[in-house]
């Protein structure tokens, strides 16, 4: 069965280091997404990707963050100057209209900083 | 705006007794509903989801919910509760499009002898 991948499965990084965080979405898939989870609270969106550009973003997708679909088949978010806060795990997820828009969810990149 | 409301962060259940988490809605659009069950250190999978047609969804693992519109809520239900049920549950609620999920806050299931 098809399925989201990402790399690395933990990342430890230096504050004010950048970071750039892989998924591999599902091949036909059209949408693609990253979440955030911070330790023991929900799961926040953070953007949305589509035909390459950003079809939507949250409050917490700053200047800090950007995302690229550098070929065919990744996904990248990459974090600018990183702070203690962006401690998280973050989910890549993908969608399509046949699978009426059902999002697939990676195992997720546990980011720490430092 | 959508949002969801998630009561109890923990429930503790015996093994073989009903698991009832819940989950209450708010959408100005009518709401597609789901489920994910996150297993420790993994990541979020789909347990079921509730676009439009039957109110009472059944997904896997034995896990079922019913999308009660008059209580805008989308409980989620399993007769007999098993070990490896042990988890976290999020509800989450989308426009059905290809928006983003808003998601709940989580309940943690815990399933004792």
């Amino acid at each position: 069965e098809p399925e989201v991948t990402q790399t690395p499965s933990h990342q430890v990084t230096q504050m004010g280091q950048e970071v750039i965080l892989r998924c591999v979405p599902i091949s036909n898939h059209l949408y693609f997404y990253w979440y955030r989870q911070i330790l023991g609270q929900k799961v926040e969106f953070l953007v949305s990707f589509y035909n390459n550009e950003i079809s939507e973003k949250s409050e917490i997708f700053d200047d800090q963050f950007s995302v690229e679909r550098p070929d065919g088949s990744n996904f990248t978010l990459k974090i600018r100057s990183t702070k203690l806060e962006d401690s998280a795990m973050y989910f890549c997820a993908s969608s399509a209209p046949r699978g009426g828009w059902e999002q697939y969810f990676g195992p997720g990149t546990r980011l720490t900083v430092t | 705006a959508q949002s969801v409301t998630q009561l109890g962060s923990h429930v503790s259940v015996s093994e073989g007794a009903l698991v009832l988490l819940r989950c209450n809605y708010s959408s100005s659009v009518p709401p597609y509903l789901f489920w994910y069950v996150q297993y420790p250190n993994q990541g979020l999978q789909l347990l079921l989801k509730y676009t439009t047609g039957a109110t009472l969804v059944k997904g896997i693992n034995g896990f079922e919910a019913e999308f009660k519109k008059s209580e805008t809520s989308f409980h989620l239900t399993k007769p007999s509760a098993h070990m490896s049920d042990a988890a976290e549950y999020f509800c989450a609620v989308n426009d059905g499009t290809a928006s983003k999920l808003t998601f709940g806050t989580g309940t943690r299931l815990q399933v004792t002898l």
